[in-house]
């Protein structure tokens, strides 16, 4: 099966300008997880959906970011404006079964964002 | 607690077994997974293993746990050089699919 998808893979922006990213995940699966993972550190969750509802949004920094699921399929991450801190590998992850099921995380190869 | 947490480093001699270790602080956790992140990467997934278990083996790889220390191990039999790479130790909680993670413990092969 096809893996998850992300785009672009790189990117290099200044502060105060905005970036996108996109992921598509495995076929089939209900669940979508962002991920920030900064040098040197584990990846920690930014959001999750399920389907294209939001099941857990709570370390995502509401006030520059952003990100939707829209028919519960494909997903956008925003940053805007972006901060030096705001470097990182951004990964998307998804699982086929819902909340507590123990379904395995798949990821894609992330994307690399420095912000100058 | 949420902390997963693992020693930094690793190096073994190609051939030999590694063992790399993981301490997690919330007793409530259901599965416990081992990741494998290549330079440039994503994570890739080894193995995981349900709280109710205590080893699991899957080919050269063996995982311990021990839920009344709340300790997780990975052992890789036979060591490659292709193993290099970084391994982190993930958790999930009861009613929850999302992981937490260790900082990672980067495994060197040395030939």
């Amino acid at each position: 099966e096809a893996g998850v998808a992300q785009s672009p893979r790189y990117k290099i922006i200044e502060k105060r300008q905005s970036v996108a990213f996109w992921c598509n995940p495995i076929s089939g699966h209900a669940t979508l997880y962002w991920y920030q993972q900064i040098l040197g550190q584990g990846p920690k969750l930014l959001i999750q959906f399920q389907n294209n509802g939001v099941v857990d949004d709570s370390q995502l920094p509401k006030d520059r970011f952003s990100a939707e699921r829209l028919k519960g399929v494909d997903s956008t991450l925003k940053i805007q404006p972006a901060k030096l801190e705001d470097s990182a590998v951004y990964l998307c992850a998804s699982s086929l079964g819902t909340r507590g099921t123990g379904s395995p995380l798949h990821f894609g190869n992330g994307t690399r964002l420095t912000v100058t | 607690g949420e902390d997963v947490e693992q020693s930094l480093f690793l190096s073994v001699r190609e051939g030999d077994s590694s063992v790399i270790n993981c301490t997690y602080t919330d007793s409530s956790s259901t599965y416990l997974y081992w990741y494998k992140q290549e330079p440039g990467a994503g994570l890739q997934l080894l193995t995981y293993i349900f709280s109710n278990m205590d080893m699991k083996q899957d080919q050269r790889l063996t995982v311990l746990l021990n839920k009344k220390d709340k300790h997780l191990s990975l052992r890789i039999a036979d060591t490659q050089t292709g193993d290099s790479a970084i391994y982190f130790c993930a958790e999930s909680k009861s009613g929850a699919n999302n992981l937490f993670f260790g900082t990672g413990t980067r495994l060197t092969v040395i030939p």
